[in-house]
């Protein structure tokens, strides 16, 4: 199995659905993220959250709302959905135990969300 | 300011030549770390190589080493002996000490490798 599991894989819905990209890891990482990538812009980090207790938001939290349920799972909603939002959605994780050279981010396999 | 920048939107290599991603990158922390990931056509990021600024030597994982050049803020990826398998989208990213430990990503850099 996966460390870093992300359901579901493809998804189309329709403006102004609810939709919820949902995240669970078995690495034991304190910290999530969720981020979207876009043809030609890189990765850009939506929100991130270092425990449970601890949600912040990146670069790009407008649209989007995010549950840290456990340690293990980080759940991504979008609460009306819009085509703008059509994109590659990664959940990834990181610790910082072991060191600085520790610290990298393991990914999810991608959601790929479709918003008509 | 871009934090990371790759300015190679797309490049070529024959197969079994090395070839070398560029990326830049813009921080003030003293404590930083450097990361490449190869994303294939199927999707995934698969992490390649790591490089810390602390570190005094360039990092290498097997066919990867990362050019580390501290005061010109640059840290290319070099690909050597480049196989056909190595096409694939490729990411440079930063995680800054001051900013939570926050992960920056470049724009990427497309490679194909010609048979």
């Amino acid at each position: 199995d996966a460390d870093v599991t992300q359901t579901p894989r493809n998804r189309i819905t329709k403006t102004g659905k609810r939709i919820m990209l949902e995240c669970s890891q078995t690495k034991g990482h304190d910290r999530m993220y969720w981020y979207r990538q876009d043809p030609g812009l890189g990765l850009r980090l939506i929100y991130y959250s270092f425990d449970v207790k601890d949600i912040n938001k990146g670069e790009i939290s407008d649209g989007y709302s995010v549950s840290r349920q456990a340690q293990a799972k980080f759940s991504l909603s979008l609460e009306s959905a819009i085509p703008n939002q059509t994109a590659l959605y990664f959940c990834a994780t990181s610790d910082l135990k072991g060191g600085p050279g520790a610290n990298v981010l393991t990914f999810g396999a991608g959601s790929r969300l479709t918003v008509l | 300011a871009q934090k990371i920048t790759q300015t190679q939107p797309g490049m070529f290599v024959q197969e079994k030549e090395a070839v070398t991603l560029d990326c830049t990158y813009d921080t003030s922390d003293p404590s930083y770390g450097l990361f490449w990931y190869k994303q294939p056509s199927s999707g995934e990021m698969i992490f390649l190589i790591y490089q810390g600024s602390y570190d005094q030597q360039n990092a290498t994982e097997g066919r990867y080493s990362l050019n580390f050049q501290k005061a010109r803020k640059s840290a290319n990826l070099v690909i050597s002996a480049s196989q056909l398998g190595d096409s694939a989208m490729y990411f440079c990213a930063m995680r800054e000490a001051n900013t939570g430990n926050q992960f920056y990503f470049g724009t990427g850099t497309s490679l194909t490798v010609i048979p």
